[in-house]
């Protein structure tokens, strides 16, 4: 995946647990993002970070949270204030303006 | 255009003919677009990208046209394969510079 690595690649979740994504990549891009893609959906924007200790809120981050502490890592975590998490999870990394690089996804499921 | 949770329109092909797909970008101040293939259960993958001072680009069976007249962007996929079955996405940099905005995307389902 170009040097980014997300974990785990399936992930199952009780009702009301928080769970915590990871993204880590070695492409020494500045930039990182998450997109949420529910099945026969597009790319919808959870959170997104241009800088270490900074991040922006998408157009979807109710129910989510996210930390930049470190350039290479970007953990997204979905709290149990999201109703609806089942879904396939997409981090990126970009740099200037150009494509951005995906890594090969989550897939969370509720139990 | 943003995906918004639309089920994606699709494309049917058969193999060998020529896959022509669309896109219409909203701002007129974007000026880097690009095109992604999804296979199933995987990520994104680069395909071809375009800045706004060209209009057309070509890379391996692939060619990417700008009309930016009317806002438009087009993928076409010469002689079109089985492995080409996938979800395609554009995107641009609207008027945010490094962050893209992604289309809704478009099925392509190659018959053989």
């Amino acid at each position: 995946d170009g040097g980014i690595t997300q974990s785990p690649k399936y992930l199952f979740r009780k009702e009301g647990q928080n769970v915590t994504l990871s993204c880590e990549q070695n492409l020494n891009h500045d930039a990182m993002y998450w997109y949420r893609q529910d099945p026969g959906q597009g790319l919808r924007l959870i959170y997104y970070s241009q800088i270490v200790n900074d991040f922006q809120k998408g157009d979807i981050a109710e129910g989510y949270s996210v930390s930049r502490e470190k350039k290479e890592s970007f953990p997204l975590t979905v709290t149990s204030a999201q109703k609806n998490p089942t879904a396939f999870y997409l981090c990126a990394t970009g740099a200037g303006v150009a494509g951005y690089t995906f890594g090969s996804g989550t897939r969370l499921t509720v139990v | 255009g943003e995906s918004v949770g639309l089920h994606l329109p699709t494309l049917s092909v058969q193999e060998g003919d020529n896959s022509i797909i669309n896109c219409a970008y909203s701002n007129s101040a974007s000026d880097y677009f690009i095109w992604y293939k999804q296979e199933s259960g995987k990520g994104p993958q680069f395909i071809i990208d375009i800045r706004s001072n060209m209009d057309k680009r070509q890379g391996q069976r692939v060619t990417v046209l700008l009309n930016k007249t009317v806002k438009h962007l087009s993928l076409q996929i010469a002689a079109t394969q089985p492995g080409d079955s996938a979800v395609y996405f554009c995107a641009d940099n609207m008027e945010y510079g490094n962050k893209l905005v992604f289309g809704a995307g478009t099925i392509l389902r190659v018959k053989s």
